[in-house]
């Protein structure tokens, strides 16, 4: 059965630090990567996809991928309070199918 | 585009009725996704399509659930009889990105089953 785990959190950085979100996964074969914000009550909205090893940049947000590691991370720089939300990782193996993690709570403290 | 449309976005109802979730793509995109989230177990997959024709079901919890997809603009999730357990957040999402896998959710049916 293929798992993405993340750490649930919550996770605490104070305005303008750099929060660093986490995500394993357990099947090799996976060949997309996601990271998803959820603010509460409202619906996932795609943030960044990655799908080679090394760093991806958009605007404050870093994806970081090992493969090797079966690893995925998300870096937000400059954190702000609206960054305050749910970040979930998404991992797909070609078939158009996604694996959700349960998330990761992230709180920025001003 | 309005994006992907989903009602009633609030459902309350009695265990042992019957419940209709509905879904609007986001139009040209053929691939339909219907979620379940829940506390417990985060974002479940249910079902999927692709051009209207069911492809993986095998998240479907059980016979109670059935999902359609009659044209490219309406899908619909039933679940039949409901149970308290079916309580959750159901999400249908769309998508046309055969390479990025990028999907766009709608806003969600937030269902209480009492």
């Amino acid at each position: 059965q293929k798992e993405v785990e993340q750490n649930s959190g919550p996770l605490s950085v104070p305005e303008g630090a750099i929060a660093s979100l986490n995500c394993t996964y357990s099947d090799r074969g996976s060949q997309s990567f996601f990271w998803y914000r959820q603010y509460s009550g409202k619906s996932p909205e795609l943030i960044m996809f990655i799908y080679s090893n090394g760093d991806k940049e958009d605007g404050r947000f870093t994806a970081q991928l090992n493969k090797a590691s079966q690893y995925v991370s998300l870096l937000i720089r400059d954190s702000q309070p609206s960054d305050s939300a749910t970040y979930l990782c998404a991992v797909g193996a070609g078939s158009y199918q996604l694996t959700f993690g349960k998330g990761t709570k992230l709180s920025v403290i001003p | 585009d309005a994006g992907v449309i989903q009602s009633p976005r609030h459902e309350v109802t009695e265990m042992g009725q019957e419940v209709t979730l509905r879904c609007k793509p986001i139009s040209g995109h053929d691939y339909l996704f219907w979620y379940r989230q829940t506390m417990m177990r985060g974002l479940e997959l249910l079902i999927y399509f692709n051009n209207n024709v069911p492809i993986d079901d095998s998240g479907m919890p059980e016979d109670r659930f059935s999902a359609k997809m009659p044209n490219a603009s309406f899908s619909t999730l039933k679940i039949q009889p409901s149970e308290p357990r079916d309580s959750a957040v159901y999400f249908c999402a769309s998508s046309f990105s055969p390479r990025d896998n990028e999907q766009f959710f709608g806003p969600g049916t937030r269902l209480t089953v009492l």
